[in-house]
């Protein structure tokens, strides 16, 4: 089935720092990718789409220059912390919409494993 | 008004026994997809099951199945036979439309434990 990875599985770094993550579709194409937030015990928060080749989509409230989301091809998608604080420390959750005709379900989300972040 | 509702924080079931998790959706949209996900402790997203709008029959997938009540807009998760491996957090999506670029919406959770 189709997979996605996430690079890294956790992180730990100092207040004022940027991290990177990245969200890589392995066996199929993804125009579209999602980036969630999930604390613990909570569900997932929709941070942003982010869409190939163009300007993600940030939902009300995320901070576009805090969060950089680029997409730069049809199987990665990064998503940057920019200055790190203790308070983006969270587990973030990137997934990606499966399409028909490339040996997966054409109605289902693909999940990566997450990232867990921890900033000191 | 919240797209998914999810009103069991917590469920507790039997080894072996069968347990009900509820959600509930919101929707103008005729169309739309409804999914359930299994949450480990290791925070990965496991697909358990989908259901279609326009589906005449509840979806089952294995011990999962999915009692779709259009009506009542409903789509609780059954699971049959539970296994202490089952002891995860479950989430209840929905998809309005069908385009592959749409968000989906999720639900706050309920925790499953499994009792041996």
């Amino acid at each position: 089935g189709a997979v996605v990875s996430q690079h890294p599985s956790w992180v730990i770094c100092k207040s004022g720092t940027s991290v990177k993550i990245e969200c890589r579709s392995l066996d199929f194409q993804a125009t579209t990718m999602f980036w969630y937030r999930q604390f613990p015990k909570q569900s997932l928060m929709l941070m942003a789409t982010s869409n190939e080749g163009s300007k993600a989509t940030y939902e009300q409230g995320v901070e576009k220059d805090k969060f950089l989301i680029n997409h730069a091809s049809l199987t990665l998608s990064t998503l940057t912390v920019t200055s790190a604080h203790p308070e983006d420390s969270s587990f973030y959750i990137c997934s990606a919409p499966g399409v028909p005709g490339q040996g997966s379900l054409s109605y289902e989300q693909y999940f990566g494993p997450g990232t867990r972040l921890t900033v000191t | 008004a919240q797209k998914i509702t999810q009103t069991q924080p917590g469920m507790f079931v039997q080894e072996k026994e069968a347990v009900t998790l509820d959600c509930t959706y919101d929707t103008s949209d005729p169309s739309y997809g409804l999914f359930w996900y299994k949450q480990p402790s290791s925070g990965e997203m496991i697909f358990l099951i989908y259901q279609g709008s326009y589906d005449q029959q509840n979806a089952t997938e294995g011990r999962y199945s999915l009692n779709f009540q259009k009506a009542r807009k409903s789509a609780n998760l059954v699971i049959s036979a539970s296994q202490l491996g089952d002891s995860a957090m479950y989430f209840c999506a929905m998809r309005e439309g069908w385009s592959q670029g749409n968000q989906f919406y999720f639900g706050t959770g309920t925790s499953l434990t499994v009792i041996p």
